[in-house]
């Protein structure tokens, strides 16, 4: 079972940002915090993840909780292009471990 | 460069007839996994290869499923006996394989497998 619970779904408008918030209380010390994001008819795409400090890429911030209990992905200015399907996952090591994905939060950029 | 291709992209089969699904991974990865994504649901993990090596299969559901990677790099997933619970998009992801935290997997568009 996937050790993350996420909304089902959520709605932005367009240009503004989009807050996707995700509960791992269960998490142990050395797990990462991964999030993937499924666009219709696509493979998962890998969007950023972080341990314990806050991340950032050309792509999402990541903003995890000092107690490491959950999370927030922030895509700062959404796109109609960012509709997709948002996973959390907690995972040791991504590259070489089975990745557990729940039902993800559906995120629809609304114009 | 080249993702993570699949074919076919979409398979129609009778119930009971065998399939074959095949990957090709980005060029010297040496992690390769399949998963299996029913309609509504997020993919689950099917089987996991390092190199040839197939390192963990729990994740089949049953033997009729089977998959080979014989030279570490194309990898087949042949389901035999296809029956309509097969139904679903059948992704294989790869990695580098180095194991660190920002080894992450890189998927391919999926496979649609019907059953009818």
């Amino acid at each position: 079972d996937a050790k993350t619970t996420q909304p089902p779904s959520m709605d932005c408008a367009e240009g503004r940002a989009a807050n996707l918030p995700c509960n791992h209380s269960t998490i142990s010390g050395n797990e990462y915090v991964y999030w993937y994001r499924q666009i219709h008819s696509q493979g998962p795409q890998y969007i950023i993840h972080g341990l314990k400090n806050n991340e950032t890429n050309e792509m999402a911030s990541l903003i995890i909780t000092e107690d490491r209990k959950s999370s927030t992905l922030i895509l700062p200015h959404a796109t109609l292009r960012d509709t997709a399907v948002y996973y959390c996952i907690v995972s040791y090591y991504s590259g070489n471990t089975p990745l557990v994905f729940g039902k993800g939060t559906r995120l629809s950029v609304i114009a | 460069g080249a993702g993570v291709s699949q074919s076919p992209r979409y398979k129609v089969a009778k119930r009971g007839q065998d399939v074959a699904l095949r990957c090709d991974p980005i060029s010297g990865h040496v992690s390769l996994f399949w998963y299996q994504q029913a309609l509504g649901q997020g993919p689950e993990f099917l089987t996991y290869f390092q190199n040839e090596a197939q390192l963990d299969k729990s994740g089949l559901p049953s033997d009729r499923f089977f998959a080979e990677r014989p030279e570490g790099s194309v990898s087949t997933l042949k389901i035999q006996r296809t029956q309509q619970e097969d139904s679903a998009v059948y992704l294989c992801a790869s990695s580098p394989g180095s194991g660190g935290a920002t080894d992450t997997q890189y998927f391919g568009p999926g496979t649609r497998l019907t059953v009818l």
